[in-house]
């Protein structure tokens, strides 16, 4: 089966840097996509990765190792507004999203 | 409008009714979704359509149905609600172009008792 592993909960400092880890076992690969989520809210679109290495956008960067089957979603900088959900999601070779629990991310003043 | 609606924002509804949830995009996106978010569960596609004309089956589609009559509209039916249909549903589009990013509306919240 397609598999989304992240961490449920994350706690970070406002201010620090926080690792948000996604792995993934999918039938395929043609792109991987971070989106934030705020409670009550819809997703919103952060980050696409379809080769290896790093993109960065602002206070957020986006990791891919496809070999591995692994990405993380770095935040830096960390601001109270950043307290939400982080959605990973892979799209597969039937060209569909598959998507992770999310992880809820706090940030402590 | 800019971007995707939906409505209602939030609904309760006896087991048994009938429910469609609406939602248009003004993006002029081909591609359109149906999804559902429940706690502790990744975003589960029920429906989707490629393009006006065209509909798809997701992973969940078992007790909906979509229709897509033009580029605009993805309204999504319950034909006869059960409260395992409790949850908030999303609607998504994207253009199927470049990265393909889906853009999402903002959810009803639908409560089925």
């Amino acid at each position: 089966g397609q598999n989304i592993d992240q961490p449920t909960e994350m706690t970070a400092t406002e201010g620090a840097i926080v690792q948000i880890n996604c792995t993934y076992q999918t039938s395929g690969f043609n792109g991987l996509f971070w989106y934030q989520q705020h409670a009550g809210e819809a997703p919103t679109f952060l980050s696409y990765n379809v080769l290896d290495g790093l993109e960065e956008k602002g206070r957020f960067s986006s990791f891919l190792s496809r070999s591995k089957g692994y990405s993380y979603l770095l935040l830096k900088e960390l601001q109270m507004k950043d307290s939400a959900s982080y959605l990973c999601a892979v799209r597969d070779s039937n060209y569909q999203l598959i998507w992770g629990a999310g992880t809820k991310l706090i940030i402590k003043p | 409008i800019a971007g995707i609606t939906q409505a209602p924002t939030s609904q309760i509804l006896a087991a048994g009714r009938r429910m469609t949830l609406r939602c248009t995009q003004d993006m002029r996106h081909n591609a359109m979704y149906w999804y559902r978010q429940d706690l502790g569960l990744g975003l589960r596609l029920i429906h989707y359509s490629n393009t006006a004309g065209t509909t798809g089956k997701g992973e969940v589609p078992d007790g909906y149905s979509v229709s897509r009559a033009n580029t605009d509209d993805f309204p999504l039916t319950l034909a006869s609600a059960v409260p395992s249909q409790t949850s908030v549903y999303f609607c998504a589009s994207s253009d199927m172009t470049g990265t393909d990013t889906q853009y999402f509306g903002p959810g009803t919240r639908l409560t089925v008792l």
